[in-house]
C-alpha cells in the first residue's frame, strides 16, 4: 500500500523568502505525484502533477517540485513566496495502475506567510 | 476550464438525520467520480469511486449502507450521508477525474452534526 509523509505540519517563512515543503512516499510500483493547496474554508486546488518525463515540473502562481525517484521524494519549492501563499499544502501519490482517483494524501504543511 | 461545483456548500444536520450533497462537473466529461472526507484535523480519506455504468467501489470503513452515491451520468454525481453522527462531521470533496487523468475537486460541503 501506498502512504505519504509531509515532515512539517508547519512552516513559518517571511514574505520574499524561498519555500521548500517536504513530502516522501512510499510505493513500490510507479507512482504519479501531486500537490494541492486548500486556502482557509475552501477544497482543494491542484498546484502541480508528475506522471512521467522531466523530473522537475512547473506549476501555478511560481511553484515547482521536483520527483526524486532514489530519495522516493516530491518536494515543493517557490523562489519567493507571498502573503498570499499561506495555506495547506497536501502531497498526494495515486498508484499509475489506478484510476488515477485513488489518491492518498499526506497530512498536510500548514504555511504561514509572515511580514 | 474544468470546474467542478458542489452543492450546499454548508449544512447543518440533527444527529440521526441523513443529509445529500451534490457534485457537478462544468466545461470537462468526468469519467470518474471520488468521494473524499476531511475529519477536523485530519487528512482526506477516500470513501468510495464512482465510475459511470460501473459498480461503486468503496473503500475500507465506508459503506454503500451509509454513503450511498448516485452516478447517473458524465457531469453529476450525490452521495447522502445516512443517519449522521458526530463522527461523521467534516468536508466532503468530490473530484472529478478529467480525460487528462487529473482529479478536480470542488470546494466541498462542510457537514456539521447537532
Amino acid at each position: 500500500a501506498q502512504s505519504v509523509t509531509q515532515p512539517d505540519a508547519r512552516v513559518t517563512v517571511s514574505e520574499g523568502a524561498s519555500l521548500q515543503l517536504r513530502c516522501k512516499y512510499s510505493y513500490s510500483g510507479t507512482p504519479y505525484l501531486f500537490w494541492y493547496v486548500q486556502y482557509p474554508r475552501q477544497g482543494l486546488q491542484l498546484l502541480l502533477k508528475y506522471y512521467s518525463g522531466d523530473p522537475v515540473v512547473q506549476g501555478v502562481n511560481g511553484f515547482e517540485a521536483e520527483f526524486i525517484k532514489s530519495n522516493s521524494s516530491f518536494h515543493l519549492r517557490k523562489a519567493s513566496v507571498h502573503w498570499s501563499d499561506s495555506a495547506v499544502y497536501f502531497c498526494a501519490v495515486s498508484p499509475a495502475s489506478s484510476s488515477f482517483s485513488k489518491l492518498v494524501f499526506g497530512q498536510g504543511t500548514s504555511l504561514s506567510v509572515v511580514p | 476550464g474544468a470546474l467542478v461545483y458542489q452543492y450546499p456548500r454548508r449544512t447543518i444536520c440533527k444527529s440521526g438525520t441523513s443529509m445529500r450533497m451534490e457534485c457537478q462537473a462544468v466545461g470537462f466529461q468526468a469519467t470518474s467520480v471520488a468521494w473524499y472526507r476531511q475529519s477536523p484535523q485530519k487528512t482526506f480519506e477516500l470513501i468510495a469511486l464512482s465510475t459511470v455504468n460501473s459498480a461503486i467501489k468503496y473503500e475500507q470503513n465506508f459503506t454503500q449502507e451509509k454513503f450511498p452515491i448516485s452516478h447517473p451520468n458524465l457531469s453529476f454525481s450525490s452521495m447522502t450521508v445516512l443517519n449522521a453522527y458526530l463522527e461523521d462531521r467534516g468536508l466532503y470533496l468530490c473530484g472529478a477525474r478529467g480525460v487528462d487523468n487529473t482529479l478536480y475537486f470542488g470546494a466541498g460541503t462542510r457537514l456539521s452534526v447537532l
